[in-house]
């Protein structure tokens, strides 16, 4: 399967933990996407990277969310101190991110399913 | 501020027949836009898509239309099989937010026999 992969499919915490998530994105593609969705939402923007760069944080990535990806290739996505509010789908996407449109179609992957008790 | 909103929540279509999804949104940056599909438990999946260029982009049965004066797009499903039961998210973006996308809410489609 050459798609985009998440871990853990599924979490469950207690308030005031740390989580890590993970994102292997579909290994040719440079862009790497993170959104996160609540319940009767769409998927909301996180962040962005090119390559290893981190270009483009929403507000909504507070001080307590921090990603990387280190050597471009996969994600990580931290929370810190997890509150009740962070309870959502984490999903992650990517793309090919060169010139022209059509090379900026995002494939997501599954998504990770965090409860925050 | 919600910039991509999709009116509709639900919508219920017999099969065989026509169903048209709509959507709206209020950025004229956007010059990308796209259709995704959900099925619960899975992430979106991707459907078709349109540049701002471009009023008609068709793929099989699906068809996406792009009214730009209107700031309106609408995905046209003919004829809608019972396996397109899904929820449907129109997403819109920009070069500038390194085309981060903006969805709207979705709208869940029930195909009928």
């Amino acid at each position: 399967d050459t798609g985009v992969s998440q871990n853990p499919r599924h979490k469950i915490t207690k308030r005031g933990q740390n989580v890590t998530f993970r994102c292997d994105p579909i290994s040719e593609h440079n862009r790497l996407y993170w959104y996160r969705q609540t319940l009767g939402q769409g998927p909301e923007f996180l962040t962005y990277f090119q390559n290893e760069a981190q270009l483009e944080k929403s507000r909504l990535l507070s001080d307590r969310f921090s990603a990387e990806r280190p050597k471009g290739s996969f994600s990580t996505l931290e929370i810190q101190r997890t509150e009740q509010g962070d309870s959502a789908m984490y999903l992650c996407a990517s793309s090919l991110g060169l010139a022209g449109v059509a090379k900026n179609i995002q494939y997501f992957g599954a998504g990770t399913r965090l409860s925050v008790l | 501020d919600q910039q991509v909103k999709q009116n509709s929540p639900s919508l219920s279509v017999q099969e065989g027949r026509i169903s048209i999804l709509n959507c709206d949104y209020t950025n004229s940056m956007f010059d990308y836009f796209l259709w995704y599909k959900k099925y619960p438990a899975e992430g979106p999946t991707f459907l078709i898509s349109i540049s701002s260029i471009k009023d008609k982009n068709e793929d099989g049965r699906f068809t996406v239309f792009l009214n730009k004066s209107a700031k309106h797009l609408s995905l046209h499903i003919v004829p809608s099989q019972p396996g397109d039961s899904a929820v449907y998210f129109c997403a819109a973006s920009d070069i500038q937010s390194g085309y981060a996308l903006n969805f709207g809410k979705g709208t869940s489609l029930l195909v009928t026999p």
